[in-house]
């Protein structure tokens, strides 16, 4: 069955620091999201893409945020300069038409 | 706005006991439902969909029904067990590129 991949599982990085964090969504797919939950509590939407362009990003998704597919099959999150209340999990999704989106297993961000 | 709310957790059973968890939605258009479950520690994974009215999507002993009159899609499950303990998320999106949206997520333990 496929689906989408998503590394690490598990970063910890210091304050102010870059992070990348990687997404290889299922191979067919158009529509690529990221997502995060900080532990515990709601899923929040940060940011869809499609067509090579951002279509649709949340308050949380500002300038230190962005995201690339830059081979067509990777699609990277990136976060210029972390701060602590980064930290959580973030999920890939990805979906071709239709509404059912495949998410991956998350990447837990610790930002020290 | 579009949303989805569902009802607050935590939800506290014995094991055999009936369970619902209440989800509404709003949407303009016809939005595709789903329920996802994240187990502790885990992603999120897919429990089972809708994608039309009067669908029903059933799963591991777990259904619900797409109710367009009362634009609900209520988790049921007749008799639940100590592994269904997770948190579960009413989810809505529609046919374009648009973001999923997730309920606040409830959190249900089950009781040996």
């Amino acid at each position: 069955e496929p689906e989408v991949t998503q590394t690490p599982s598990h970063q910890v990085t210091q304050m102010g620091q870059e992070v990348i964090l990687r997404c290889v969504p299922i191979s067919n797919h158009l529509y690529f999201y990221w997502y995060r939950q900080i532990l515990g509590q709601k899923v929040e939407f940060l940011v869809s893409f499609y067509n090579n362009e951002i279509s649709e990003k949340s308050e949380i998704f500002d300038d230190q945020f962005s995201v690339e597919r830059p081979d067509g099959s990777n699609f990277t999150l990136k976060i210029r300069s972390t701060k602590l209340e980064d930290s959580a999990m973030y999920f890939c999704a990805s979906r071709y038409t239709g509404g059912l989106a495949f998410f991956g297993q998350g990447t837990r961000l610790t930002v020290v | 706005g579009d949303s989805v709310t569902q009802m607050e957790g935590p939800v506290t059973l014995s094991e055999e006991a009936f369970l619902t968890i209440n989800c509404t939605y709003t949407a303009t258009g016809y939005p595709s439902l789903f329920w996802y479950v994240q187990y502790p520690g885990e992603g999120l994974q897919l429990l089972l969909k809708a994608t039309k009215a009067d669908d029903k999507g059933s799963n591991k002993g777990f259904e619900a029904t797409y109710r367009k009159e009362t634009t609900s899609f209520h988790l049921e499950k007749g008799s639940v067990q100590v592994s269904d303990s997770a948190v579960y998320f009413c989810v809505r999106s529609l046919n374009r590129d648009d973001k999923i949206i997730f309920g606040k997520g409830t959190r249900l333990h089950i009781l040996p």
